[in-house]
């Protein structure tokens, strides 16, 4: 069965700063992966995902992740965080289901993230 | 703006009285998802939908249930809720198998 790990329960960073969400799989195939963001009290909200191709990934709001299927990770990235996203992150692989019609989310546990002014 | 909607946002039930939580979209997208999250924790599927064809997750408990009645509604129904269903219950839609939209959730207190 699939699974996703996020290593980091809880980051903290000062604004302005770069980050980094680690992220491993564990998928016996070519996973399709995502990357979701949770502020308090809200639902998910996407900001990218990678089915194939460049495994360099753009989303919104400024974030990137990369694939690297030796590591089997897809860690985000971010050059200068702001304020604003101070939020929980999850990391998702998706699995067909439904006779390949729909997609199942295995999330990782989520990592906390902190932004110090 | 195209949209999952989940109503109410927050709602209050007794111990083993039935509760219905309701999600709407206005994506015309054919698969409807239910997640149950707990505090601190990551989603997790309880159930979807095909298009009408209803899919339970093998640990889903007997007592969540739910209906699609059409392609826009789908419904969550707890029958008799222990304190140990108190969480955040998260509905999101795709098109077929494309990323999944989520609603902001409807939080579930038990008394």
């Amino acid at each position: 069965a699939q699974s996703v790990t996020q290593p980091d329960i809880h980051i903290t960073v000062s604004e302005g700063a770069s980050l980094e969400l680690r992220c491993n799989y564990s998928y016996g195939a070519t996973p399709y992966l995502f990357w979701y963001v949770q502020s308090p009290g809200q639902g998910l909200q996407l900001l990218l995902k990678y089915f194939s191709g460049d495994t360099l990934v753009q989303g919104i709001k400024g974030f990137e992740a990369e694939f690297k299927r030796s590591q089997s990770s897809f860690n985000l990235r971010k050059p200068s965080v702001h304020w604003s996203d101070a939020a929980e992150y999850f990391c998702a692989v998706g699995l067909l289901i439904s006779s390949g019609s729909a997609r199942q989310l295995t999330f990782g546990s989520g990592t906390q993230l902190t932004v110090l002014p | 703006d195209a949209m999952v909607i989940q109503n109410p946002r927050y709602q209050v039930t007794q111990f083993g009285k039935p509760v219905t939580l309701s999600c709407s979209q206005t994506l015309n997208h054919n698969v409807m998802y239910w997640y149950q999250q707990k505090s601190s924790q990551a989603p997790k599927l309880l159930f979807h939908y095909y298009d009408k064809d209803f899919n339970n997750e093998a640990d889903t408990p007997d007592n969540f249930q739910s209906r699609r009645p059409n392609t826009s509604f789908c419904f969550l129904d707890i029958r008799s809720p222990g304190l140990g269903d108190a969480a955040m219950y998260l509905c999101a839609t795709s098109r077929y198998q494309q990323p999944q939209h989520f609603g902001d959730g409807t939080r579930l207190s038990i008394l």
